[in-house]
């Protein structure tokens, strides 16, 4: 069964402050590992697809990085409007393209 | 503008009622999927259809059941067999050949 965790379940930090998410995990056949952005009351947004160990993206503060066991969303000089919470989730091998999250990280950056 | 349209956004219902949950899509997607959402969990998946007039049980289908008529369309049923559907659904869908999944805005229901 795959598995993700992500830690820690809550960051604060302060504007400008760099710091790292972390996302573990264990899946059967890696297809992707997804990272979404989730806004209070809304639907998870798009961030970033992985696909391999060593691969990397960015965009704007953030950039995301893949091992074979875990990945980081690193957040460079964070700014107050990346406050959200930030989901993993990882694609399995299987036929379904089924995703499995993790529970998130709430990040707040203050002013 | 393409996209995922849930509805309604907030949804109450009472004991024993079935309510149905609208999920459209304007992107040609093949795949559509129900999440539910709970605080301090991640997301669940509840039903998923990659094809017209398939689909298939995710890891908490009790309680709930889905058609998907047309390619646009994958309405979810929360009957009154659930016994605990107060939470935030999530609507998502991708293209056959790309795994990136684009959800909707959500319906949070409650039972009142």
């Amino acid at each position: 069964e795959d598995q993700v965790t992500q830690s820690p379940e809550a960051l604060r930090l302060q504007e400008g402050e760099s710091s790292s998410l972390n996302c573990s995990y264990t899946v059967s056949g890696l297809r992707g590992l997804f990272w979404y952005r989730q806004d209070p009351g809304k639907g998870p947004e798009f961030l970033f697809t992985l696909y391999s160990a060593g691969e990397e993206k960015e965009k704007e503060r953030l950039k995301a990085t893949l091992t074979k066991k875990e990945s980081f969303l690193h957040i460079t000089a964070p700014k107050p409007e990346d406050s959200a919470t930030y989901l993993c989730a990882v694609q399995g091998g299987g036929s379904n393209y089924k995703l499995t999250f993790g529970k998130g990280t709430l990040l707040t950056v203050n002013p | 503008d393409g996209g995922i349209t849930q509805s309604p956004k907030y949804l109450f219902r009472k004991e024993g009622q079935n309510v149905t949950l609208s999920c459209e899509q304007n992107l040609n997607h093949d795949a559509m999927y129900w999440y539910r959402q709970d605080p301090g969990q991640g997301l669940r998946l509840i039903y998923y259809s990659q094809i017209v007039n398939d689909f298939q049980k995710g890891d908490i289908a009790e309680g709930y059941s889905v058609s998907r008529e047309k390619k646009e369309s994958f309405p979810l049923t929360v009957t009154s067999a659930q016994k605990n559907p107060t939470a935030f659904y999530l609507c998502a869908s991708h293209r056959r050949e790309s795994p990136e999944a684009f959800f909707g805005q959500g319906t949070r229901l409650t039972v009142v």
